[in-house]
């Protein structure tokens, strides 16, 4: 069974523009969520889709960031327009809903802001 | 406020040696614990979890202890092997929620 996919693996952009991370859950699993981690600190919880529905985005940290999951299938994460601060490595994971709680994550989205 | 953190960002071991990473927590209100194992240009990696039910839980090689009196919770590898360099996170989840916070990580390093 294929795991947690995202895409791309690396994003260099300029101040100002655009990108857009994409995550491919596991089949069947409707809770995802998107962290992020800065350089050397924790990972942070950025929000929670069940199924297509958001469901929490409390850590979402201005409007600049847009997360849509439409169908609920796979997701999106776009940055527009992008600051330096947003350097960093974005994480996808998914879970069962109702299951025993580990979430499985992908292997990041490292984006890199000059 | 409330947060997860651990006492020590990086800890070196020799092959063979037994690990202890710790990390505590502040939210009273978290009743269930996960680390995770981080290899370099991987995602997190689920190793082992714990409700706040119990105060021990073996793994192979891996046993995670928690005292809630003292809000802490350890990870222990046992014959620490190279292959265990990573980075570990704890995370905990609130009773109720289905979002783990996590926290800064520890880089473990063994020396062969």
């Amino acid at each position: 069974e294929a795991g947690v996919t995202q895409f791309p693996s690396h994003s260099v952009i300029e101040k100002g523009q655009t990108v857009t991370l994409r995550c491919d859950p596991i089949s069947g699993h409707d809770n995802l969520y998107w962290y992020r981690r800065v350089m050397g600190k924790e990972i942070k919880f950025l929000l929670h889709f069940v199924k297509e529905s958001k469901q929490d985005e409390s850590g979402m940290p201005n409007n600049r960031f847009l997360a849509e999951r439409t169908g609920g299938t796979y997701s999106t994460l776009k940055v527009q327009p992008a600051e330096l601060e947003d350097s960093g490595v974005y994480f996808c994971a998914s879970s069962l809903l109702g299951g025993a709680g580990e979430l499985f994550f992908g292997e990041g989205s490292r984006l890199t802001v000059l | 406020g409330e947060s997860v953190g651990l006492h020590l960002p990086t800890l070196s071991v020799q092959e063979g040696d037994n690990s202890i990473i710790n990390c505590a927590y502040s939210n009273s209100a978290s009743d269930y614990f996960i680390w995770y194992k981080q290899e370099s240009g991987k995602g997190p990696q689920f190793i082992i979890d714990i409700r706040s039910n119990m105060d021990k839980r073996q793994g192979q090689r891996v046993t995670v202890l928690l005292n809630k009196t003292v809000k802490h919770l350890s990870l222990q590898i046992a014959a620490t092997q190279p292959g265990d360099s990573a980075v570990y996170f704890c995370a905990e989840r609130v009773g109720g929620s289905y979002i783990p916070t996590f926290g800064r990580g520890t880089s473990l390093i063994v020396h062969p």
